[in-house]
């Protein structure tokens, strides 16, 4: 079965401190794995992806992930968090196989709260 | 700003009723994909356009239908209309057929509130 896991609700960090986010797939095939956040009130903003290449992707605000074969994860990291970091933040994969073939298959979203 | 237009942002009616839900792509972009954000099912594909016609089908209830347009805006339709059908429904597009590597831009979103 294609899926994501986040397997945590919720991440509460402290402004300045690293944050990680977690993601873990289940895919037929090559992953193709995407991250993307959600403000609140607020459409889904593309963040990064991993198609090929390296294991570290960099993306928008900061953010990158690393992805990892062996172990089936695609964890999002930040060095340095910022308040204005809190959102909704939701991983996704590429569906390989069945009607809905090539369209993203998320997971259920991580809260990340920044406290100053 | 993603670029992805959606109308309109707030929706009220009542159970049994029937509505539409616009979204225009980014610019160039051919195809529009729709998906629904709910509580208790997440986020979840419905079905996928390209340059008008119908490319993949997700979870998309018998009662909801949807059309991508000469000019590629697209329309949701959900009828008959169930308190369970409340929820937030997002549009996205990207420039190609739906590849892997495309990315999708996401819209602002409708919220749809059944009554």
């Amino acid at each position: 079965a294609q899926s994501v896991a986040q397997p945590e609700d919720q991440v509460n960090v402290a402004e300045g401190n690293p944050l990680t986010v977690k993601c873990t797939y289940s895919v037929s095939g090559n992953p193709y794995l995407f991250w993307y956040v959600q403000y609140p009130n607020r459409g889904l903003q593309f963040l990064l992806k991993y198609i090929t290449g390296d294991n570290l992707v960099k993306g928008s605000y900061g953010f990158e992930a690393e992805f990892n074969k062996s172990q089936t994860s695609f964890h999002l990291k930040k060095p340095s968090a910022l308040v204005s970091d809190s959102a909704l933040y939701f991983c996704a994969v590429r569906a390989s196989y069945g009607g809905s073939q090539g369209n993203l298959i998320f997971g259920k979203g991580t809260k990340l709260s920044v406290k100053p | 700003d993603s670029g992805v237009t959606q109308t309109p942002k707030h929706l009220i009616t009542a159970t049994g009723q029937r509505v539409t839900l616009r979204c225009s792509p980014r610019s160039g972009d051919l195809s529009v994909y729709w998906y629904q954000q709910s509580l208790d099912q997440g986020l979840q594909f419905l079905i996928q356009y390209y340059n008008g016609e119908e490319r993949a089908k997700g979870n998309i209830l018998e009662r909801f239908s949807a059309q991508q347009f000469p000019d590629l805006h697209s329309e949701l339709n959900l009828s008959s209309l169930e308190l369970g059908d409340s929820a937030l429904y997002f549009c996205a597009s990207s420039s190609r057929e739906g590849g892997y590597t495309d990315t999708q831009y996401f819209g602002p979103g409708t919220r749809l509130t059944v009554l």
